[in-house]
């Protein structure tokens, strides 16, 4: 079975830096994707950023950008010019592409964003 | 844009209490999933639907059920609460036929067992 694993309980960052949060997976599929949540306080689940593991282009959106490292099982996102509102808890998730709707999820990590 | 709606945001209930979480979606999604969201856990599936009609357990099923009313409408239903169901609870929605879409969040319920 796959699990996804969140190593940094909690971050932090002064406004403007850059940081970097890890994610790992362990699976035996060569195909599958790759998403990071955000949840800031309010509760909602957003979607940062999404990966396809067949794509060796890291994906990036904005100031988000992830470093896919498939042979490392590796899924970082990194976070250039921090801002006061990236400030929530940040989730990692599998999901293979034989299941529509099972994801995997990794525990998350708090990103605290320092003025 | 209403997306995914849940109701009711908040909810105490008193072992051995019964109660139903709404969940719609204007999206015309075809899947709908219901998660539990534990401090320092991941989001765990309770029940999820593949599409209108049909549902199916997923890691944490146990005294849960549901109910996929229609399209746009699941709901998840606690017959006798348990203090172990004080959770956070999400519902969400997707469209399957992409494999990488996202899913899409509803607010989240708190629901507290005493």
């Amino acid at each position: 079975a796959q699990t996804v694993t969140q190593s940094q309980p909690e971050m932090s960052v002064q406004e403007a830096e850059t940081v970097t949060l890890s994610c790992t997976y362990d699976t035996s599929e060569s195909d599958y994707y790759l998403f990071w949540y955000k949840q800031p306080p309010s509760r909602q689940m957003i979607l940062v950023i999404r990966q396809e593991a067949y794509k060796q282009q890291n994906a990036t959106e904005n100031r988000f950008s992830v470093n896919f490292q498939k042979a490392a099982k590796s899924f970082s996102l990194k976070i250039s010019d921090s801002q006061l509102g990236d400030a929530a808890m940040y989730f990692c998730a599998y999901r293979s592409m034989d299941s529509n709707y099972q994801l995997i999820w990794g525990a998350g990590t708090k990103l605290i964003i320092k003025p | 844009n209403a997306g995914v709606t849940q109701t009711p945001k908040f909810q105490v209930l008193k072992t051995g209490q019964s109660m139903t979480l709404q969940c719609a979606q204007d999206m015309n999604h075809n899947s709908m999933y219901w998660y539990r969201q534990d401090p320092g856990m991941g989001l765990r599936l309770i029940y999820y639907s593949a599409s209108e009609g049909t549902t199916d357990k997923g890691e944490v099923p146990n005294g849960y059920n549901v109910s996929r009313l229609n399209k746009r409408e699941f709901s998840l239903r606690l017959e006798s609460a348990a203090p172990s169901q004080t959770s956070v609870y999400f519902c969400a929605s997707s469209d399957p036929t992409g494999r990488n879409s996202p899913l899409h969040f509803g607010n989240g319920t708190r629901l507290t067992v005493t």
